[in-house]
Order: C-alpha cells, then sequence, then structure tokens
C-alpha cells in the first residue's frame, strides 16, 4: 500500500544551521507529494509541495524536490531560524485519490 | 477569514461514555476529513466528506465511530462506547477543490480526547 516514511526526531540545530529533513515515499503511480508544517499551538499547515517528478516546490526558504528515481521528498532549509522549531510531516496524495497519508512527523528544535 | 473550526478543543469522558466532536468548515469548502492523530504519530485518515456524503469511509476503525455531515458544511464525528485506545487528537480538515491531485487540506486545531 501507499506509505510515507521520514527521518525520525527530534532533530536539534544550532540558529543558521542547515536543515535536511529525509523523506521517503511507497505510492502506486504518481503521487503528488507534500510537507505540512505544525507550529506550536496551531493547526498543521501546507508548506510546499509538488505535483511531478523533478518538480521543486518552495516556500519560506524551504525546498524540497520530486525524485522518482530514488522515491524521495527530503526537506531542506539553508539557513535555519528559531521561528522553524515545528513538527514537520511529508505527505502523498496518490494520483487521481483524495485521501492524504501522513508520515510520523518530525520534530524541529532550533537553538538561539 | 474563519479557517476551520473544532469544538471541544478538549474532551475529557469515562470509559464507555459517547462523545460528539464537531467541525465546521471554511465556508465554501466542498470537501471535508476526518484524521486521528496518536501521541508521536502523523494524521490517520477517517473518513472523507464530498458534499452531504460519505465517499470514503474506510478508515473509521469499528462500527463505534460514524460521521455525519447532514447539510454539506458542518460535520460530526461520534464515538460511541468510548475505549481508553480511542484517546487521540481528531482532526478535521477542509478543502475548495474537487481535484484530488493538487489539493491542499486546511487543517483545525483539533480536539484532544481523552478516554478515562
Amino acid at each position: 500500500g501507499n506509505s510515507v516514511t521520514q527521518m525520525e526526531g527530534p532533530v536539534t540545530l544550532s540558529e543558521e544551521a542547515f536543515l535536511t529533513i529525509n523523506c521517503t515515499y511507497t505510492a502506486t503511480g504518481y503521487p503528488s507529494l507534500f510537507w505540512y508544517v505544525q507550529y506550536p499551538g496551531e493547526g498543521l499547515q501546507l508548506l510546499l509541495k509538488a505535483t511531478k517528478a523533478d518538480d521543486k516546490g518552495s516556500n519560506k526558504g524551504f525546498e524540497a524536490t520530486y525524485r522518482k528515481e530514488t522515491t524521495s521528498f527530503h526537506l531542506e532549509k539553508g539557513s535555519v531560524q528559531v521561528s522553524d522549531s515545528a513538527v514537520y510531516f511529508c505527505a502523498l496524495r496518490k494520483g487521481g485519490g483524495f485521501k492524504t497519508i501522513f508520515g510520523a512527523g518530525t520534530r524541529l528544535f532550533v537553538k538561539a | 477569514g474563519a479557517g476551520v473550526s473544532q469544538t471541544p478543543s478538549n474532551k475529557v469522558t469515562e470509559k464507555g461514555k459517547y462523545v460528539e466532536l464537531r467541525c465546521d468548515p471554511i465556508s465554501g469548502h466542498t470537501a471535508l476529513y476526518w484524521y486521528r492523530q496518536s501521541l508521536g504519530q502523523g494524521p490517520e485518515f477517517l473518513i472523507y466528506f464530498q458534499g452531504t456524503g460519505a465517499a470514503d469511509d474506510s478508515g473509521l476503525p469499528n462500527d463505534r465511530f460514524f460521521a455525519v455531515r447532514p447539510e454539506g458544511s458542518v460535520s460530526t464525528l461520534k464515538i460511541q462506547r468510548t475505549e481508553r485506545g480511542d484517546s487521540a487528537v481528531y482532526l478535521c480538515a477542509s478543502s475548495p477543490s474537487s481535484s484530488p491531485n493538487t489539493g491542499e487540506l486546511f487543517f483545525g486545531e483539533g480536539s484532544r480526547l481523552t478516554v478515562l
């Protein structure tokens, strides 16, 4: 079946450090891929998305590239800020479907 | 504008009791989803509505769980004979798009259910 696997947290970084959160997926067909973020005390919100192979989603300095050959969608940011501290969820939606499947989430702590 | 609203934000109940959780989606959103998030896990799909009808309820864990959306807007998730294992955060999301592939989900802040 369809599934998403992301690296376990927590990830603790100093401000201005480089961030990578790994995400791989299993799916038939051509899913759309998403990163959602949950800030403390808030609901999940979409951070970025990519709908086909080699697409790059980007937002707020975060980027992720849809790699079909490695079935990956790793999240990166060149210089993290304290305000980026949150839980990040990788997710997929199968092509033609409506059900979004989420990974377990990765908690990020950024220290000043 | 108003986002997805969920009530109550917190609910503590005793084992065996009946619980209702309410979701008020963003106005005009035709698609509505319920998810369940256990501690340390990602959201787990429960049910999806398109308009008034449940298009897919395959994620409901058993027949103690039921959801309705009678007028195509507000939805209620109903849990009968609650068990301690039902304790989780229940998330509601809505979407304006009937196009599945690119649809962004707009989440509420969730209803935290604790079954003692």
